[in-house]
């Protein structure tokens, strides 16, 4: 069964950091680019970040660009986000998605992890 | 950045209405255009791909047409399973883009 599971969402406060991790199983996750999506409390949704395959290119939104580190390890078939200088607005459930670019496009999706910034 | 210009955001239908639902591109995305389905609590699912390629198991009511910067998501006769929110996504060039969503609501 294809899938994704996220952890290492919680409460942090403003200024602190997290690591989100993506566990994946049921594909080949080195043949495939990964992103990061996010949605804010009774929003839409947001991507946030892309890394391709190999790990070699990395793609952010402006929201968190310089914030935020996108990595893989293909070896433990999992994805990250390392999250720094987090802000208020920065609350979301993320979501872990398979595929970037390309016809593969998030047709698989993780079940998510709450972040909440707060003091 | 290409933006994604979803409308209606909202609307009221009834159990057996066409539903239609429409996203603009700021510029020109080919077929690069998905559409998803979000119930509340839930992950969102991909329902057509390529802009109207139907995803595995996903009824045939849904469908999908457009190219270019115009792209429509239609539901033949809409189903009380499908009261959700949809979103567009853009995943031509990064940054991608989500569409705002359309919540369809019971009338």
């Amino acid at each position: 069964e294809v899938q994704l599971v996220e952890s290492g969402g919680g409460l942090v406060q403003p200024g602190g950091s997290l690591r989100l991790s993506c566990a994946a199983s049921g594909f080949t996750f080195s043949s495939y680019a990964m992103s990061w999506v996010r949605q804010a409390p009774g929003k839409g949704l947001e991507w946030v970040s892309a890394i391709s395959g190999s790990g070699g290119s990395t793609y952010y939104a402006d929201s968190v660009k310089g914030r935020f580190t996108i990595s893989r390890d293909n070896s433990k078939n999992t994805l990250y986000l390392q999250m720094n200088s987090l802000r208020a607005e920065d609350t979301a459930v993320y979501y872990c998605a398979k595929g970037g670019l390309g016809i593969d496009a998030f047709d698989i999706w993780g079940q998510g992890t709450m972040v909440t910034v707060s003091s | 950045d290409i933006q994604m210009t979803q409308s209606p955001s909202a609307m009221s239908a009834s159990v057996g209405d066409r539903v239609t639902i429409t996203c603009r591109a700021s510029q020109g995305i080919s077929n690069y255009l998905a559409w998803f389905q979000q119930k509340p609590g839930k992950v969102p699912k991909r329902l057509i791909y390529a802009s109207s390629s139907l995803q595995s198991g996903v009824p045939s009511r849904f469908s999908g047409s457009g190219s270019g910067t115009e792209f429509t998501l239609t539901i033949s006769s809409l189903q009380p399973e499908d009261f959700a929110t949809y979103y567009c996504l853009q995943h031509n060039s990064y940054p991608l883009t989500f569409g705002g969503g359309t919540k369809v609501e019971i009338k």
